[in-house]
């Protein structure tokens, strides 16, 4: 299976770390790739190949990969963080996005 | 810098069709892929398929087969997305974005291919709404 599993929100203080995970069944995870997308706009690309950050992109922003779990990690969560992050993974020549999951900063 | 610029929102009939355009600047059009992602309201985003510029490959999700053409025309840098017989579930945003490709198994990099890709410039989207 090619399906990815994301929370569907994630709440998160003012100035601390949210993380945010993306499970794929039974692959492992080091080829996947993070967007954030707020209301009315188009996706960011903001982590890709689980690990990398476009140079545009603040460092608060991360990621890692263990098994088949990947995660985004954003450090001292803003207020202009809130948006919604897809996970995205390639499988047999085809893209495959998550749900997505709706980043709250209290 | 590289910018995708897509057309103007459409309003079609049911069983009718549409063609969504989008016009590359900044980069070598022919370097990189096109994929197209659509979001129906209130959704998550779903990926259509991608067409490469330089061979004009295409590679369609399964959902659509039948139903959609990605052409390109390399002379004026565009790309396009045409889907018929649409239906009332076809409203949407249509994104176009660029996917950079790399290979990620031993057989992609003996065989050269098939890549895998993200996505790292997107147009802003054009609205298509069935009714």
């Amino acid at each position: 299976s090619n399906a990815l599993t994301q929370p569907l929100s994630v709440s998160v203080a003012l100035g601390q770390t949210a993380n945010i995970t993306c499970r794929r069944h039974n692959s492992e995870s080091k080829n996947v790739h993070w967007y954030q997308q707020k209301p009315g706009q188009a996706p960011v690309l903001v982590i890709y190949r689980a690990t990398n950050r476009p140079s545009r992109i603040p460092e608060r922003f991360s990621g890692s990969y263990s098994g088949d779990t990947a995660t985004l990690t954003i450090s001292r969560a803003q207020a202009g963080d809130e948006a919604d992050y897809s996970c995205q993974i390639w499988d047999s020549n085809t893209g495959v996005f998550g749900a997505g999951t709706q980043v709250t900063v209290l | 810098q590289a910018q995708l610029m897509q057309s103007g929102a459409e309003v079609k009939k049911p069983g009718a069709s549409v063609r969504v355009s989008c016009e590359a600047s900044g980069y070598r059009f022919t370097g990189f892929y096109i994929n197209w992602v659509r979001q129906a309201p209130g959704q998550g985003l779903e990926w259509m398929g991608w067409t490469n510029p330089d061979s004009g490959d295409t590679n369609y999700a399964q959902k659509f087969q039948g139903r959609v053409t990605m052409t390109r025309d390399t002379s004026i840098t565009t790309a396009y997305m045409e889907i018929s017989r649409l239906k009332s579930d076809d409203t949407a945003v249509y994104y176009c974005a660029r996917g950079l490709h790399y290979c990620a198994t031993a057989s992609c990099f003996n065989e050269g291919g098939p890549y895998y890709q993200y996505m790292d410039v997107w147009g802003k989207g054009t609205t298509v709404t069935v009714a």
